[in-house]
């Protein structure tokens, strides 16, 4: 356990609205990374973060942003959230020895 | 351009006997490589990892294979046991020089009682 938790858990909202999912971790990693899992596609990360306000593209940022304000919160905004983008969405953090560890994920269903 | 790859989506093992999960990549500039399980409803949980500079790496039941010249690795699970039911990812990082992971499409292994 990495100290990870992500919230909310589960959200469904509209079309055309913003969302915002948060991660928390507890233990100072410098590197932060959000994912969405989808059937077919196993695990494409979005964006991810290499330290306070130090942000990189994924291979499926479009329709994302993220931000990091300081070290334990990574926050994923979908501006205008579309049904493609219906997904559960893992945050993760990257350990000194390259290892990754998962929050619990947050299932979001835009209807 | 799928740059890890999983070809088999899924396998069934009897219990007790080996699990072989499988893994390709097409980048070489790839220098760190893990596997990861993964239960219905619940995040990715690491299992082990293998650095380039080795060709195998154990923990336990769990032993990783890399075989460089042909861009594979392999996971093995000896003995099997029911728990181990999940689907397994394969990731790699290391190219371009960034701390980016690519994952593979995952493996369903069932593991029959």
């Amino acid at each position: 356990d990495a100290g990870i938790t992500q919230s909310p858990r589960h959200k469904v909202t509209e079309t055309g609205t913003p969302v915002t999912l948060r991660c928390h971790q507890t233990e100072n990693h410098r590197y932060m990374y959000w994912y969405r899992q989808d059937p077919g596609h196993g695990l494409r990360l979005i964006h991810y973060s290499y330290g306070v306000k130090d942000t990189d593209k994924g291979e499926v940022s479009d329709g994302y942003s993220v931000s990091r304000s300081k070290t334990e919160d990574f926050l994923l905004t979908l501006e205008s959230a579309t049904s493609s983008q219906t997904s559960v969405y893992f945050c993760a953090i990257r350990t000194g020895e390259g290892e990754q560890y998962f929050g619990p994920g947050t299932r979001l269903t835009v209807t | 351009d799928q740059q890890v790859k999983q070809n088999s989506p899924s396998l069934s093992v009897q219990e007790g006997r080996i699990s072989i999960l499988n893994c390709d990549y097409t980048n070489s500039m790839f220098d760190y490589f893990l596997w990861y399980k993964k239960y219905p409803a619940e995040g990715p949980t690491f299992l082990i990892s293998i650095s380039s500079i080795k060709d195998k790496n154990e923990d336990g039941r769990f032993t990783v294979f890399l075989n460089k010249s042909a861009k594979h690795l392999s996971l093995h699970i000896v003995p099997s046991q029911p728990g181990d039911s999940a689907v397994y990812f394969c990731a790699a990082s290391g190219a371009s020089g960034t701390y980016k992971y690519i994952f593979g499409t995952g493996t369903r292994l069932k593991v029959l009682a």
